[in-house]
Order: C-alpha cells, then structure tokens, then sequence
C-alpha cells in the first residue's frame, strides 16, 4: 500500500493562478480531510469528506473548494491563489469519521508570490 | 468550539532522561479522543499514542505514555529514555466521537529538543 500521496510536493504560485493539490489513498478509507499548517500553529481543517459525494467545510475554508467524486481522490482546488495561503498543506484518510486513526500525506509545500 | 492549548512552546532534554509534554483541551463532549503527533523535520506526521475518553486506564507505547486527566481536562505526554531520534515536533490534538463530526483539532505544538 502507497497509504496516503499528495502531488506536488512543492509549488510557486502567483497570485491569482489557480491550481488543484492532488490527495489519494489505496486503504479504501470513507473519512478524507485537508489541513494547513502556518508557522507557529498547528494543523488547521480546511474541508473534509465522510465518503464519495460528501463534503463539509472545516475551520478554514474560505478561498479552496473540494470535490470526491471517487472514494480515493479528494483533491483541493485554489481558484485565485493569495500570499496568505502561502501554507504547507496535509492531506488525511481514516476508516471512519470518528474512530479511526487519521493517517497523513507528506505535506505540500505552497509560496504564492 | 473545541481548543487544545500547549503552553510550553520548547522542551529540552538530555538524552536518555524523562520529558512530559503538557496539553489541555476544552470542550463540553463526554465521548472524544485524544492523540499525541510528532513531526520531525521531514514533515510527516506520525502518530505517537492515542486515548480514548472513555477508557480510565492511561495509553502507553513502549517509551510513551500518557497521564489523561478527565475531569481537569489534561493530556500530558511522558517520553522515558530519551533519544535523539524524538527530537521533532509534537502536536496533542481533539477529536470529537460524535457521528459525522469533523476532523482534529490541534494546538500549537511544542518543540522537544534532545541534548547529546
């Protein structure tokens, strides 16, 4: 099992160009979710998934849209990137929405200049 | 709203000594979990221990443990023998065990550094 991949690692942005950071698990997990993380703060939630068609936003939603049209992708789009979403990005996947152990991606590093 | 505040944004340790990490949450739930992450400078996060509310007995995984404090809303790590591989990051974080709830809820981190 590959687990959890996220593509690209890293990425330069400028502002207002748009761009999809790709999430894929092979565990067959319901439960998908997307945090940043900013200097000095822990994982924030962006948005989540409890299957396919399913989405909710999280804390900090504002300026990304998902979509889960499978139960392996969750991509998270930025449709006009700004330098405050500047962020190292984490993809997670659990079994279940609650119960489950949430494993994560490598992280994406993102600049938008 | 869940919070989870970690007071102590640096640690330092010799190395094979003993360290606790502190965390306290809030929250008004009865039934939730608890976790302890590390990231070490390659970014993963790695799941170090978890806890169940429910459950009195505290977690541990060979040199982690964990003293879950219920009432006072405590969730402190304990790392024995420490090793230069623990340096890294650690995050407590919340999750709710209500159906269809969101994801984790994460403090600030503290930053535990080894002594050789």
């Amino acid at each position: 099992n590959a687990g959890v991949t996220q593509t690209p690692k890293f990425q330069v942005l400028k502002t207002g160009q748009s761009m999809t950071l790709q999430c894929a698990q092979d565990m067959n997990h319901e439960y998908m979710s997307w945090y940043r993380q900013d200097p000095g703060m822990g994982l924030r939630l962006i948005h989540y998934s409890v299957g396919a068609g399913i989405t909710d936003q999280g804390e900090v939603p504002n300026g990304y849209n998902v979509s889960r049209s499978t139960t392996e992708d969750f991509p998270l789009r930025l449709l006009s990137a700004a330098p405050s979403q500047t962020s190292v990005y984490f993809c997670a996947s659990s079994y279940s929405g609650t119960r489950g152990e949430q494993y994560f991606g490598p992280g994406t590093r993102l600049t938008v200049t | 709203a869940q919070t989870v505040t970690q007071s102590q944004p640096e640690m330092s340790v010799q190395e094979a000594e003993t360290v606790t990490l502190s965390c306290t949450y809030d929250t008004s739930e009865s039934d939730y979990y608890l976790f302890w992450y590390k990231q070490p400078p390659s970014r993963q996060m790695i799941l170090v221990i978890r806890q169940e509310a429910y459950k009195q007995q505290n977690a541990t995984e060979n040199r982690f443990s964990v003293n879950f404090q219920k009432a006072a809303k405590s969730f402190s790590l304990k790392i024995s023998d420490s090793q230069l591989g623990d340096a890294a990051m650690y995050f407590c974080a919340y999750r709710s065990a209500r159906g269809g709830a969101d994801g984790l809820t994460f403090g600030k981190g503290t930053h535990l550094i080894i002594q050789p």
